[in-house]
């Protein structure tokens, strides 16, 4: 237990779908992030918040939609995804963000089909 | 930028053997972290060496900051360590950005 916690656990979605990713943080973090695993492919920084406020925004199409409420809870919103964007969906949270020794904690994810 | 790179991409290895697992990276760094991700995607923080080496048990990892390399060692292996192995630096704008992984089968 990682005191990052996901859900869901696996997401299958229509291409016309609307949902939406959770992530609740319980180590009293201020930094929150979203990453893409692709098969075959390094981890991709999505977003980035910290307290709050998005810091980061890698170039990410905008069917992806983040929204941070509060420093505990993260959400990505998915709207007319395409197949390619199927892959595993990691939320992390550290200490602070930009400092560079700052370690990550990662919850378990969630496995998204588009189909 | 800066490149991370991890060798072997993949290892296959009976239980109780020793392994080695290596990451290099291209520019100085303050920071390394080691992940394991287990078959069933979670990502564990197994280190945070940015220098020198510690040890968890089984496992060790040394980083020589100066030659730009970091090891990870995984002694008596066990099924249970199977999964995708991490490393991940902070780049100059402090994006942390993560190698391709080795992706390692411990056999009964």
């Amino acid at each position: 237990e990682t005191g990052v916690t996901q859900t869901p656990r696996h997401l299958v979605m229509g291409m016309t779908n609307k949902k939406s990713l959770k992530c609740e943080q319980h180590l009293g973090h201020n930094a929150m992030y979203w990453y893409k695993q692709s098969a075959k492919k390094p981890l991709e920084l999505m977003f980035v918040y910290s307290l709050e406020e998005r810091v980061e925004n890698n170039s990410v199409p905008s069917r992806f939609s983040p929204e941070c409420p509060n420093s505990s809870h993260l959400f990505l919103h998915l709207h007319t995804l395409q197949p390619e964007d199927s892959a595993l969906y990691l939320c992390a949270s550290s200490q602070e963000y930009g400092a560079t020794n700052e370690k990550l904690f990662f919850g378990s994810g969630t496995q998204l089909s588009v189909l | 930028g800066i490149q991370v790179e991890q060798s072997p991409p993949d290892l296959i290895l009976q239980e109780g053997a020793n392994s080695t697992l290596r990451c290099n990276f291209s520019d100085s760094v303050n920071n390394l972290q080691w992940f394991h991700q287990n078959p069933w995607g979670q990502l564990i923080n197994l280190f945070y060496i940015p220098s020198g080496t510690k040890q968890n048990g089984r496992l060790s990892a040394t980083t020589v900051a100066t030659e730009r390399y970091s090891l990870l060692y995984i002694s008596s292996s066990q099924t249970t360590d199977s999964g995708v192995y991490f490393c991940a630096v902070p780049k100059r704008d402090d994006k942390i950005i993560f190698g391709k992984g080795t992706r390692l089968h411990i056999l009964p």
